[in-house]
């Protein structure tokens, strides 16, 4: 079963870091590039970053750029998102979602239960 | 960014009746265009890929259409299950922008 399970989310106070964890298992973790998306409380989903392949070719949404920081590893099929210098905007429900590439376009096909992150005083 | 933009915002509808929501891209995404259902408390649901292909798994009563910069999401005879919002997203270029959500309700 194809499966990426969240994990990090938590309280953390404005100007502080958290780290997420996605756990990717049931596919070739290695042919897919990998994204974060978020949704704050009772609005819509927000694209914030995705990471290629190799780990190599990465982007952000203008609003998290460089303060987040997505990183994957190959050999134990996890993707990561560092979080620094958080914000009360930043409070969202983070969904790590995997995007497939066919011949007719791309889509993300599989998204995990998705990990709250609260920031607050 | 491609601004994606979606109507109505919300909807009433009863079981059994035809719904449409439509995308509109502010420049041509030629046909790539998804659909997602998202329930409460859930993560989204793929429904539709490149503007009209069904993804595995998904009932026949939906369907979508469209290219360039207008598209349209149909649900041909709403079940009690639908009542969800659905977003439609642009996966063209970076940012992956997704529309407002359209919110179906009884």
């Amino acid at each position: 079963e194809v499966q990426l399970v969240e994990s990090g989310g938590g309280l953390v106070q404005p100007g502080g870091s958290l780290r997420l964890s996605c756990a990717a298992s049931g596919f070739t973790y290695t042919n897919y590039w990998l994204h974060w998306v978020r949704q704050a409380p009772g609005k819509g989903l927000l694209w914030v970053a995705h990471i290629g392949l190799d780990g190599g070719n990465t982007n952000y949404a203008d609003s998290v750029r460089g303060r987040f920081t997505v990183s994957r590893d190959n050999a134990d099929n996890t993707l990561y998102l560092q979080m620094n210098s958080l914000r009360a905007e930043d409070t969202a429900v983070y969904f790590c979602v995997r995007e497939i590439t066919t011949s007719s376009g791309r889509s993300f096909d599989c998204w995990g239960q998705g990990t709250l992150v609260t920031v607050s005083s | 960014d491609i601004q994606m933009t979606q109507s109505p915002s919300s909807l009433s509808a009863s079981v059994g009746d035809r719904v449409t929501i439509t995308c509109r891209a502010s420049q041509s995404i030629i046909t790539y265009l998804n659909w997602y259902q998202q329930k409460p408390g859930k993560a989204p649901n793929l429904l539709i890929y490149a503007a009209s292909s069904l993804q595995s798994g998904v009932p026949s009563r939906f369907s979508g259409s469209g290219s360039g910069t207008d598209f349209t999401l149909t649900i041909s005879s709403l079940q009690p299950e639908d009542f969800a919002t659905y977003y439609c997203q642009q996966s063209y270029s970076t940012p992956r922008t997704f529309g407002q959500g359209t919110k179906v309700e009884i």
